[in-house]
C-alpha cells in the first residue's frame, strides 16, 4: 500500500524559509515522478512543482518559481520542497502526490497534507 | 497559468445521476484528457478516473469518465450519500509545460 507522509509545515514570517519533507512507503520511490500541490484554506488545488524520478529533472509553478526548490533522496524515499522568500499568498496545506509514471503521469495518491501558514 | 473550467456546484437528488464538466482547451484537456479527484472535507483528494478515462481499483462502476473535444465529463449514477464532495478535474498542458486543475465543484446529494 502506497503511503505518502508529509512533515515540515508551521508558521512563517513573511519573507522566511522552510522545508517540507515527505516520506514515502509501499513503492519503489526511485521509478516515480513526485509532485507537490497546495490548497489555500477554502481554495481549490494549484500543482506547485514536479521532480522526475529517473534523471531529476524538476518543473515549478510560475507562482513559487526562483523561491521554492523540489528535490529528492532516492536512497531515502523522500521528498523535499525548500520553500524561501514566503508570502502571505502561500499560506496552503501543502500535498506530496505520486505520479504513475517516472518522468510524470496523473495524481495517483496523496498525503495527508501539511499546513504552512505565512503571518506575522 | 489559466486553470480549467469546472462549475461551482451541482445538486442532485439521492439515486439520481449528476454529470460534472470540465472544459480547457486543445493543449491540455483536448490533447491527453483530464484525471478526476474526489475530496471529501477535512480530507486529501483521491483519484477516482485516469485521463484515459480508466478507474483506479477499488472505485466504484457508477463513476464513469468521457471526453469530447475540449471538454472532460464525469458522470456519477445512482448517487449516494458519500458521492457529497469537492470534484477536481486535472491535465496536463503540454504548450504551458505545467499541471492545471479545474476550480472544483461541490456535488450535494438532496
Amino acid at each position: 500500500e502506497v503511503q505518502l507522509l508529509e512533515s515540515g509545515g508551521g508558521l512563517v514570517q513573511p519573507g522566511g524559509s522552510l522545508r517540507l519533507s515527505c516520506a514515502a512507503s509501499g513503492f519503489t520511490f526511485s521509478n516515480y515522478a513526485m509532485r507537490w500541490v497546495r490548497q489555500a484554506p477554502g481554495k481549490g488545488l494549484e500543482w506547485v512543482s514536479t521532480i522526475s524520478g529517473s534523471d531529476g529533472s524538476t518543473y515549478y509553478a510560475d507562482s513559487v518559481k526562483g523561491r521554492f526548490t523540489i528535490s529528492r533522496d532516492n536512497s531515502k524515499n523522500t521528498l523535499y520542497l525548500q520553500m524561501n522568500s514566503l508570502r502571505a499568498e502561500d499560506t496552503a496545506v501543502y500535498y506530496c502526490a505520486k505520479g504513475t509514471s517516472y518522468s510524470g503521469g496523473d495524481f495517483d495518491s496523496w498525503g495527508q497534507g501539511t499546513l504552512v501558514t505565512v503571518s506575522s | 497559468q489559466a486553470g480549467l473550467t469546472q462549475p461551482p456546484s451541482v445538486s442532485k437528488g439521492l439515486r439520481q445521476t449528476a454529470t460534472l464538466t470540465c472544459t480547457g482547451n486543445s493543449n491540455n484537456v483536448g490533447n491527453q484528457g483530464a484525471a478526476w479527484l474526489q475530496q471529501h472535507q477535512g480530507h486529501p483528494p483521491k483519484i477516482i478516473s485516469y485521463r484515459d478515462n480508466n478507474r483506479p481499483s477499488g472505485i466504484s462502476e457508477r463513476f464513469s469518465a468521457s471526453r469530447s473535444g475540449n471538454t472532460a465529463s464525469l458522470t456519477i449514477t445512482g448517487l449516494q450519500p458519500e458521492d457529497e464532495a469537492d470534484y477536481y478535474c486535472s491535465a496536463w498542458d503540454s504548450s504551458l509545460s505545467v499541471w492545471v486543475f479545474g476550480g472544483g465543484t461541490k456535488l450535494t446529494v438532496i
